[in-house]
Parts: structure tokens; C-alpha cells; sequence
């Protein structure tokens, strides 16, 4: 099991740009779940899917921000026009739903942003 | 609304000594609680778990017991070491069963030889 991978691991990149962030979930889960990790805000959820729909996204900050899931395997977290303000690490965890319970979040290394 | 305090870190502590991180939980209906742990680096892992009340959680020394009447669920080890330095999360899940977890501030451990 190659565990919840994500990319890049580090992206800099100027106020204005696009830049979008990779997840691939762990083989047979269902429920992919984005955060965004700060000093001063610590771990904040920003948007989660369950079986490729988004359920809850109340916790993107912005217009500016928007995420997709093509496949039931892949997401991606798209900032676009990107600010120094969104530079965080961006950790995607993915987990499996169902009727008798739900496995535990696992998270991938996550994406450290800087936007300058 | 669901919410999670953690005491406020960092917390030193020498090798070999006793560890307590304060957790208490604001929450509808009967969550299940969580310790997460985050290494320099890495995204976090699941430490240990309590799914309903009474029920003791335990991994790698670390254990911790998820008490309604408190609403708590403190983190504790009794001989720490140099490896168990690390940023530690109380959670709990959403107890309408989305599958979402919330998380407290995080607690920094140091432990120093």
C-alpha cells in the first residue's frame, strides 16, 4: 500500500500564479478530505468528497480556491490567482465510508506552498 | 458547535520521564476520539483511538481513555523517548458520521537525551 500520495512536495511560486496541488488516494477508499496546515491557524479543513462528490466545502477560503475529484482515485486543489497569504503546507487524507463505520485518515506528506 | 482544546505546548520533558497532553472535547452525540501524531516533515498518522465512552486507546506506549463525564481524552506515556519528539492532535470525528475529523491546535513535544 503506497499510502496517500501527494505533489509536489514543495512549490514556490509568485502572487498571481496558478498553481495546483496532486492528490492520488489510498487504493479503495472513498472519502478524500483537503487541509491546510498554518502556524497560526493549525489544521484547517477546507473541502472533503465522499465517493467522488463534493460534501462540505464551507472551509475554502476563498473564490480563489477550487478543488475536483476526475476519478475516484485523483484530486486536485487549484488557488488561482494565488496570494502570499495562501503560502501553508496542504495535506490531503483520504479515508474508506461505510454503513459499519469509517477507517481512520490517513494523510499524505503534503505540499509545502510558498507564494512570494 | 464540535471542538477540541489541547493544552498548550511546547512541552519539554528529559528522556525517561511521564507524559501528560491535555485534551478536552466539545461535541453533539457520541464522536470518536482520536491522537494524531505529525513527525518533522510528514502529514499526520493515527497514534491511537476510542470509539465510546470507558474505552482505553493504546500504541507504542501511548494510551489514553476517552472520559464522557470529563469530556476528555488526555494523552499520556510514562517513559518517553528522544524518538517520541513530534507535534501531537486530539480529534474527533464529526458525529454525524461524514467521515470528517476535527482537530485541536496541536501540542509540540520536545523530549531532550
Amino acid at each position: 500500500d503506497a499510502g496517500v500520495i501527494q505533489s509536489p512536495r514543495h512549490e514556490v511560486t509568485e502572487m498571481g500564479q496558478e498553481v495546483t496541488l496532486r492528490c492520488k488516494l489510498i487504493s479503495g477508499h472513498n472519502s478524500l478530505f483537503w487541509y491546510r496546515q498554518t502556524m497560526m491557524r493549525g489544521l484547517e479543513l477546507l473541502i472533503y468528497f465522499n465517493n467522488n462528490v463534493p460534501i462540505d466545502d464551507s472551509g475554502m477560503p476563498e473564490d480563489r480556491f477550487s478543488a475536483k475529484m476526475p476519478n475516484a482515485s485523483f484530486s486536485t486543489l487549484k488557488i488561482q490567482p494565488s496570494e502570499p497569504r495562501d503560502s501553508a503546507v496542504y495535506f490531503c487524507a483520504s479515508s474508506s465510508q461505510g454503513q459499519v463505520g469509517n477507517s481512520p485518515l490517513h494523510f499524505g506528506n503534503g505540499t509545502r506552498l510558498t507564494v512570494t | 458547535g464540535n471542538s477540541v482544546t489541547q493544552m498548550e505546548g511546547p512541552v519539554t520533558l528529559s528522556e525517561e520521564a511521564f507524559l501528560t497532553i491535555n485534551c478536552t472535547y466539545t461535541a453533539t452525540g457520541y464522536p470518536s476520539l482520536f491522537w494524531y501524531v505529525q513527525y518533522p516533515g510528514e502529514g499526520l498518522q493515527l497514534l491511537l483511538k476510542a470509539t465510546k465512552a470507558d474505552d482505553k486507546g493504546s500504541n507504542k506506549g501511548f494510551e489514553a481513555t476517552y472520559r464522557k463525564e470529563t469530556t476528555s481524552f488526555h494523552l499520556e506515556k510514562g517513559s518517553v523517548q528522544v524518538s517520541d519528539s513530534a507535534v501531537y492532535f486530539c480529534a474527533l470525528s464529526d458525529p454525524s458520521n461524514t467521515g470528517k475529523l476535527i482537530f485541536g491546535q496541536g501540542t509540540t513535544l520536545q523530549v531532550k537525551p
